[in-house]
């Protein structure tokens, strides 16, 4: 089957850095994206890796291993602002290459 | 440039209703997901179409739950006969078909929050 899974929570203080780590399996596998939603509204995109590596985007940084199957996410310098939910999602691949999502993760940022 | 847009916002059902959920997708996109999210949960695929095709539906209940997408006009995602476990929020998004090795962003509506009582 295909899966993506993702811590439930993390909590961290303003001003930290926080890893939010997700491994995969999927029957193909097109790259690996990030989405953060806020308090239940439109999930928007964060971040894209094709390629094995690092991508940085400002205080956003998102490293793949298509070796192992796993990326994660580092939110660096923490704001209040970033309290929200964190999803990695790839492209299935395959007949439909259909776009699926992580459990996602809850990060909260405490003062 | 509009983003993806769904409505209506909110929506209020009886049991055993029926449900029409719409969504435009950006301009220039030609593919549309649906997607299902109970509070505090993911978002849980439902169905992957383009304009007069249904790419994928292995995410879609095998009784009541419809999507179309056609040549003109929004996507439609159809609930008959709403049950109280419909309640959700369910998102659109759009993006363009997606090339091995290329980003095809997807980018989301504010979403439909149902509710039946």
């Amino acid at each position: 089957g295909q899966s993506l899974e993702q811590p439930s929570e993390v909590t961290a203080v303003e001003g930290a850095i926080v890893q939010i780590n997700c491994t995969y399996q999927t029957s193909g596998f097109y790259g690996l994206s990030w989405y953060q939603q806020h308090d239940g509204g439109a999930p928007t995109f964060l971040s894209y890796n094709a390629l094995d590596g690092l991508e940085e985007t400002g205080r956003f940084s998102s490293f793949l291993s298509r070796s192992d199957s796993y990326g994660y996410l580092l939110l660096q310098e923490l704001q209040m602002k970033d309290s929200a939910s964190y999803f990695c999602a790839v492209r299935s691949g395959g007949a439909t290459n259909k776009l699926i999502f992580g459990t996602g993760t809850l990060l909260a940022v405490q003062p | 440039n509009a983003g993806v847009m769904q409505n209506p916002r909110h929506l209020v059902r009886r049991r055993g209703q029926e449900a029409r959920l719409r969504c435009s997708p950006m301009k220039g996109h030609s593919h549309v997901y649906w997607y299902r999210q109970l509070p505090e949960e993911g978002l849980k695929f439902m169905v992957y179409l383009q304009k007069e095709n249904i790419i994928d539906e292995s995410g879609m209940p095998k009784e009541r739950f419809s999507a179309e997408f056609p040549k003109e006009g929004p996507s439609i995602l159809r609930i008959q006969q709403v049950v109280r476990g419909d309640s959700a929020a369910y998102f659109c998004a759009s993006s363009r078909p997606a090339r091995q090795g290329l980003l095809a962003e997807a980018f989301f509506g504010q979403g439909t929050r149902l509710t039946v009582v």
